[in-house]
């Protein structure tokens, strides 16, 4: 089980975010590598990865967006929100599949 | 570039089927494992299924096991999912997403599912 906190997360323009996630159970696979990703999907888009294997930014995202944690506890962290930031951010769990499994989500919107 | 168009979902009854497509443009499907994975209206994201890049490997969701099959066309370059006994429950967009270091780093635009009567 993946559980997110918060699950609404009003904050203000410019100012940092930060996003926690915890598995029931430790996401180290047996070869060492923990996968752990982050996806936003913002009103009206499909999901978009963010951050894969805990701290591993995809092409194209802003280097305002970092993941961090190890073992069952991860955060992303938005060091100044955007108006482009809004939306729903979900952590996912690839270590124990099938299944993948995302956490419920964390609405973020601007104070 | 890098593109899943998914096609196929509709209003259907309860007990109905529905085979979903996604057609894939910029790599090569085999190469990659994919997935399928739904949302419910206003709700979160939740796997359904995958096939490894052999082919031969599958898994689905509890929730559908039993009664989605999920497939691929490596000519077309398309991947597949048949949908039988569709209920209520199954509405949602299906996204078609692509596993590169991990699952999601390509989702397709999604195709919207209605089980009602």
């Amino acid at each position: 089980v993946m559980t997110q906190s918060p699950l609404s997360l009003p904050v203000t323009l410019g100012q940092p975010a930060s996003i926690s996630c915890r598995s029931s159970q430790s996401l180290v696979h047996s070869n060492g590598n923990t996968y752990l990703n982050w996806f936003q999907q913002r009103p009206g888009q499909s999901p978009r990865r963010l951050i894969y294997q805990v701290s591993n930014r995809d092409s194209g995202v802003p280097d305002r967006f970092s993941g961090s944690g190890s073992g069952t506890d991860f955060t992303l962290k938005i060091s100044r929100v955007e108006a482009e930031d809004v939306g729903i951010y979900y952590c996912m769990e690839g270590t124990h599949w099938p299944p993948w499994t995302f956490g419920q989500g964390t609405r973020v919107e601007i104070k | 570039e890098v593109q899943l168009v998914e096609s196929g979902g509709g209003l259907v009854q309860p007990g109905e089927s529905l085979r979903l497509s996604c057609a894939a443009s910029g790599f090569t499907l085999s190469n990659y494992w994919m997935h399928w994975v739904r949302q419910a209206p206003g709700k979160g994201l939740e796997w359904v299924s995958y096939i490894h890049s052999d082919g031969s490997n599958t898994g689905h969701a509890d929730s559908v096991k039993g009664r989605f099959t999920i497939s691929r066309d490596s000519a077309k370059n398309t991947l597949y999912l048949q949908m039988n006994s569709l209920r209520v429950e199954d509405t949602a967009v299906y996204y078609c997403v692509r596993d590169s270091s991990g699952l999601g780093d390509y989702w397709g635009q999604g195709t919207l599912v209605t089980v009602s009567s």
